[in-house]
């Protein structure tokens, strides 16, 4: 089984409408990530957390809010989904020693029209 | 946060070794240099990281001059599997937020 999981893989909605992404992972990490990745572009941050009370706005935060229901869990909302977020979602996790490797889902991707 | 310039793109064969040089001139004391790798449609992938000199892991070599204001990535012997979108970050120890660039897209070819 994958180590981050991310539901729904993939989802079409329209402007306007609340959209909620999860994820989950099974590593026992601390701190989680939220990335969007445009069409040939890298990715930027949206949100990360280092544990289950600390919430930490990246570079794209506006338009955006998360939630950390537990160690293994951190969803990214929309509240009114627009057109210009329709882009790739990824969740990924570290652990906070080490080398600071970030294990990344497979994805969602997402289409607001 | 260090800004880092890499090619766009490189072609290469299969059997060939591939180096992909990153630059980044202003790199603070304290950044590792960390390289993903990142297939389409899939998350990026942990390849390497490293501080100065030379760092060889079982998929790659990363080597990093002592000035350490560029590095440079390098794949032996690629073969198809190896073509992807390569990318070089700097990073704090342990680091947390990544920020990156438009990466290398390495197009490996029969």
């Amino acid at each position: 089984d994958a180590d981050v999981t991310q539901t729904p893989r993939n989802r079409i909605t329209k402007t306007g409408k609340r959209i909620m992404l999860e994820c989950s992972q099974t590593k026992g990490h601390d701190r989680m990530y939220w990335y969007r990745q445009d069409p040939g572009l890298g990715l930027r941050l949206i949100y990360y957390s280092f544990d289950v009370k600390d919430i930490n706005k990246g570079e794209i935060s506006d338009g955006y809010s998360v939630s950390r229901q537990a160690q293994a869990k951190f969803s990214l909302s929309l509240e009114s989904a627009i057109p210009n977020q329709t882009a790739l979602y990824f969740c990924a996790t570290s652990a906070a020693g080490g080398q600071g490797e970030q294990y990344f889902g497979p994805g969602t991707r997402l289409t607001v029209t | 946060l260090a800004k880092t310039t890499q090619p766009i793109s490189m072609d290469s064969y299969e059997g060939q070794e591939v180096n992909i040089t990153c630059s980044h001139n202003n790199i603070a004391t304290n950044d590792y240099i960390t390289w993903y790798q990142q297939f389409p449609s899939q998350g990026p992938r942990f390849i390497i990281q490293g501080y100065k000199t030379k760092v060889t892991n079982e998929v790659a070599s990363l080597f990093i001059p002592a000035d350490r204001k560029s590095s440079t990535l390098s794949l032996p012997r690629v073969s198809l599997s190896d073509t992807a979108v390569y990318y070089c970050l700097p990073q704090k120890a342990a680091g947390n937020k990544l920020t990156f660039g438009g990466g290398t897209r390495v197009l490996v070819k029969p």
